[in-house]
């Protein structure tokens, strides 16, 4: 039982380009969220899915978007990649939403350049 | 606006004694609180989690406190060992059908040996 998991763990891009984190979870659980950590600051919602087809935005969702064909995977797809989005990026999972732990992934790590 | 504060961006604090982390939230629609644990290049693991019909939830080393009237939540660690050395998050959840997390900005606690 692997939990969360992200792929890359790190990736440099340059400004322009665009990329998909990668995010998938074993747990069979319906919801699942984007988060990005700046530094110094706390984790912020993106993107959150409650089922498979079934996204909606979160707090920063500008310049991302997502699709959930299955309910093991959530992939995050930045388009025109911009210096602002160097960040943390977190994938999490959870099997009810509301009052229950989510757990998340170990990140991966943006750089913009 | 920042609905969860952490005051202290960092706590140094002998091995053996206790860790107080605080935690102050705005929004009045938040009925449950959990604190994550961080180390460096990993992803937050779930720490304890605490309703707002209660005013203490107690695991092993771990106490958090809720005081509604004052929007203010406290993790202790007691006794703190040099492995709890982390970055500690506090995060809000309510008001949202869909288990959005509303996160503080986090404390850097250092456990000294």
């Amino acid at each position: 039982n692997a939990g969360v998991t992200q792929t890359p763990k790190f990736r440099i891009l340059k400004i322009g380009q665009s990329m998909t984190l990668q995010c998938t979870q074993d747990m069979n659980h319906n919801y699942m969220y984007w988060y990005r950590q700046d530094p110094g600051m706390g984790l912020k919602l993106i993107y959150y899915s409650v089922g498979a087809g079934i996204t909606d935005k979160g707090e920063v969702p500008n310049g991302y978007n997502v699709s959930r064909s299955t309910t093991e995977d959530f992939p995050l797809r930045l388009e025109l990649a911009a210096p602002s989005q160097t960040s943390v990026y977190f994938c999490a999972s959870t099997n009810r939403g509301y009052r229950e732990t989510q757990y998340f992934g170990p990140g991966t790590r943006l750089l913009v350049l | 606006d920042q609905q969860v504060k952490q005051n202290s961006p960092s706590l140094s604090v002998q091995e053996g004694r206790i860790s107080i982390l605080n935690c102050d939230y705005t929004n009045s629609m938040f009925d449950y609180f959990l604190w994550y644990k961080k180390y460096p290049a990993e992803g937050p693991t779930f720490l304890i989690s605490i309703s707002s019909i209660k005013d203490k939830n107690e695991d092993g080393r771990f106490t958090v406190f809720l005081n509604k009237s004052a929007k203010h939540l406290s993790l202790h660690i007691v006794p703190s060992q040099p492995g709890d050395s982390a970055v500690y998050f506090c995060a809000g959840n309510g008001g949202t059908s869909y288990g959005k997390l509303t996160f503080g900005q986090g404390t850097i606690l250092t456990v000294h040996p």
